[in-house]
């Protein structure tokens, strides 16, 4: 019953390594977010897709890259992460239909650890 | 500018006590949701109300309430009967009708913990 999912739940990798979260949903929604949550802050967006059309925020670090090769997948990108790239990785969704008007459900994250 | 401030960074109350969490927004649109969401040990940022700039009515589900009032730009959340399992972080949050599709704003969240 899970709708919005996230693989691997936490995920390890090294200073500098390539590393890829993935995202899926079953609710046929438009909108896919990603979102950046460090230890005791709020989650901090970085980027989204509307559809095809890919929406990253202004602070968000060229490190970060995303990946929607249809409807219900999306990756994001860390290409060469660093010690601070450390966090919680959220993904969330919404239908799309009210811009700025809806609910985002989110997925239960991946934790991301760099050694 | 939108902003969401929680002004309580941690709470502790024994089980069994209500608790309210604070929630004070900042926009200039005059079309908005508010929302909560319930962020358990586990990480899931879990949905928990919504709310329309329109729609002052308080609404009550079980032991959790809400407060909105747009004279005091507040909405605020009471858990009655508190249990441990209410234990999480809880964020509100601002979303603008005129903010395009990355319109959720985020307070920093209070942190609850339920005493048993």
């Amino acid at each position: 019953d899970a709708m919005v999912i996230q693989n691997p739940r936490y995920q390890v990798t090294q200073f500098g390594k390539p590393v890829t979260l993935s995202c899926s949903q079953t609710l046929n929604h438009n909108v896919m977010y990603w979102y950046q949550q460090k230890s005791s802050q709020a989650p901090k967006l970085l980027f989204h897709y509307y559809d095809k059309d890919f929406n990253n925020e202004a602070d968000t670090p060229d490190n970060f890259q995303s990946r929607r090769p249809n409807t219900s997948f999306c990756f994001l990108d860390i290409r060469s992460p660093g010690l601070g790239d450390a966090a919680m990785y959220l993904c969330a969704t919404s239908r799309g239909l009210d811009r700025g008007l809806e609910t985002q459900y989110f997925g239960p994250g991946t934790r991301l650890l760099v050694l | 500018a939108q902003k969401v401030t929680q002004a309580q960074t941690e709470i502790s109350v024994v089980e069994k006590e209500d608790v309210t969490l604070d929630c004070v927004y900042e926009t200039r649109d005059t079309t908005y949701y508010l929302f909560w969401y319930k962020q358990p040990p586990s990480g899931e940022l879990v949905f928990l109300i919504r709310r329309n700039s329109f729609d002052e009515q308080n609404e009550i589900s079980g032991r959790y309430s809400w407060n909105f009032q747009k004279s005091t730009s507040s909405f605020n959340f009471t858990i009655t009967a508190s249990q441990v399992v209410d234990s999480a972080v809880y964020f509100c949050a601002l979303s603008e009708a005129h903010s395009g599709n990355t319109p959720l704003v985020f307070g920093k969240g209070t942190r609850l913990s339920v005493i048993a």
